[in-house]
């Protein structure tokens, strides 16, 4: 069964603007949740995380947002750049091991 | 220390033959993770160690399955008898927080 879903497969966006990518979780046990950038030929990067008691972290030009009644998190991304382009998994983490999504490939036009 | 090293970095193997898979995490994590990633999915945990300990094995891996971690260090992931299904990336992360840090994986293809 799967505990975290990415719904949206793909997403373009044109350089400059925001990229914001969406993941819903079922099991109310997650305490914490991370966002990973994956390249082709490479092992997924570690981007930013939230702990579940909180609602909102920011870095730099990346935030993460979420929404524990809705069991929701988001990444957005401003600006976008070039470099963004990838797949980005969402994962959430209990007891230490993480339950990830299927990712959302993310393409950044000029 | 550069992160987390797997190798190696590709293995072509025969149907019905033993592959193994080494991961050399970040030198001072205590956890350490192996998952395996399928085309068009994200990856699927199948076991973690806490230093020498192997705490928990995903129920999706099989018998055929068996993983070490010899002295907290490096670890080994080992296939016995592939069988196709098994093609996959194989990917290792290390982790002293809730931050796993990823290596670039083994791709396994079996033929």
């Amino acid at each position: 069964d799967q505990q975290v879903k990415q719904n949206s497969p793909s997403l373009s966006v044109q350089e400059g603007r925001i990229s914001i990518l969406n993941c819903d979780y079922t099991n109310s046990m997650f305490d914490y949740f991370l966002w990973y950038k994956k390249y082709p030929a490479e092992g997924p990067t570690f981007l930013i995380s939230i702990s579940s008691i909180k609602d909102k972290n920011e870095d730099g030009r990346f935030t993460v947002f979420l929404n524990k009644s809705a069991k929701h998190l988001s990444l957005h991304i401003v600006p976008s750049q070039p470099g963004d382009s990838a797949v980005y998994f969402c994962a959430a983490s209990y007891d230490y091991k993480l339950s990830f999504g299927a990712g959302t490939t993310v393409t950044v036009r000029a | 220390d550069t992160g987390v090293s797997q190798d190696p970095r590709h293995k072509i193997t025969k149907r019905g033959q033993n592959v193994t898979f080494r991961c050399d995490p970040i030198s001072e994590h205590n956890r350490l993770y192996w998952y395996r990633q399928t085309l068009g999915q994200g990856p699927e945990f199948l076991t973690y160690f806490q230093n020498e300990a192997q705490l928990e094995k995903s129920r999706l891996l099989s018998d055929r399955f068996s993983a070490e971690r010899p002295k907290g260090s490096f670890s080994t992931l080992e296939i016995q008898r592939t069988e196709q299904g098994d093609s996959a990336m194989y990917l290792c992360a290390s982790s002293n927080s809730y931050e796993q840090y990823f290596g670039p994986g083994t791709r396994l293809t079996v033929t």
